[in-house]
């Protein structure tokens, strides 16, 4: 176990509405990355939090926002849904943005 | 060209067996690199990071060719319980962070 924890573990949301995850890092890591996992195929970077700061980001619109709080814990909000948006929604915490490790993870459907 | 790509697979290969899997990266800035593994709708787990001199594990052996942008991973005496997912992820730690994995190569290890 890692030590990541995130929640809901599944969550079932309608077209155009609204979603937060959340992500709860390991002990002393200070960097939370957040990715969308589609099924059979890689991971794919969102954006990440250092030191309650975004620090990198991926292709992704501006519906997905996100949070950092001074805990390290984490938020990711999704507007606007839409149904390609269904997929694996991973948190990984790291120390000082190096190795990552993930959470289990939150199966969003949009229906 | 994909930023990150790796070998389509899928691997099947007998237990005791050695195989090898290779990963390309487009960037040359990229920085740090990591192997993952997946097991089926579980979340990645850290195998080992790749390191410029290669790096050993007990079966777990990885190598990186900055030259070439190739980073590898072979694995000796394959055991069952090595099927997985292995997931090739290239880091770019810059004043704002990329983190690419690549689309994973599956092994099974038969009996």
């Amino acid at each position: 176990e890692t030590g990541v924890t995130q929640s809901p573990t599944h969550l079932i949301k309608t077209r155009g509405q609204q979603v937060t995850l959340r992500c709860s890092s390991q002990s002393g890591h200070n960097t939370v990355s957040w990715y969308q996992q589609a099924l059979g195929q890689g991971p794919q970077f969102i954006f990440q939090y250092y030191r309650e700061e975004e620090n990198g980001r991926g292709n992704f619109p501006p519906r997905f926002s996100g949070l950092q709080f001074p805990n390290y814990s984490s938020e990711l909000n999704v507007n606007a849904l839409e149904l390609d948006d269904s997929a694996l929604y991973l948190c990984a915490s790291s120390f000082d943005r190096y190795e990552q490790y993930f959470g289990p993870g939150t199966r969003l459907t949009v229906t | 060209r994909k930023e990150v790509e790796q070998d389509p697979g899928p691997f099947n290969v007998p237990e005791g067996a050695t195989v090898a899997f290779n990963c390309t990266y487009s960037n040359s800035a990229s920085q740090s690199f990591f192997w993952y593994r997946q097991d089926c709708r579980k979340e990645p787990k850290l195998l080992m990071s790749v390191y410029s001199s290669g790096n050993e594990d007990g079966r777990f052996t990885a190598q990186l060719n900055r030259a070439s942008q190739y980073i590898s991973l072979l694995i000796r005496d394959s055991k069952l319980s090595d099927s997985a997912t292995y997931l090739c992820v290239v880091f770019l730690k810059t004043s704002y962070d990329k983190v690419i994995f690549g689309p994973g190569t599956s092994l099974s290890v038969i009996p």
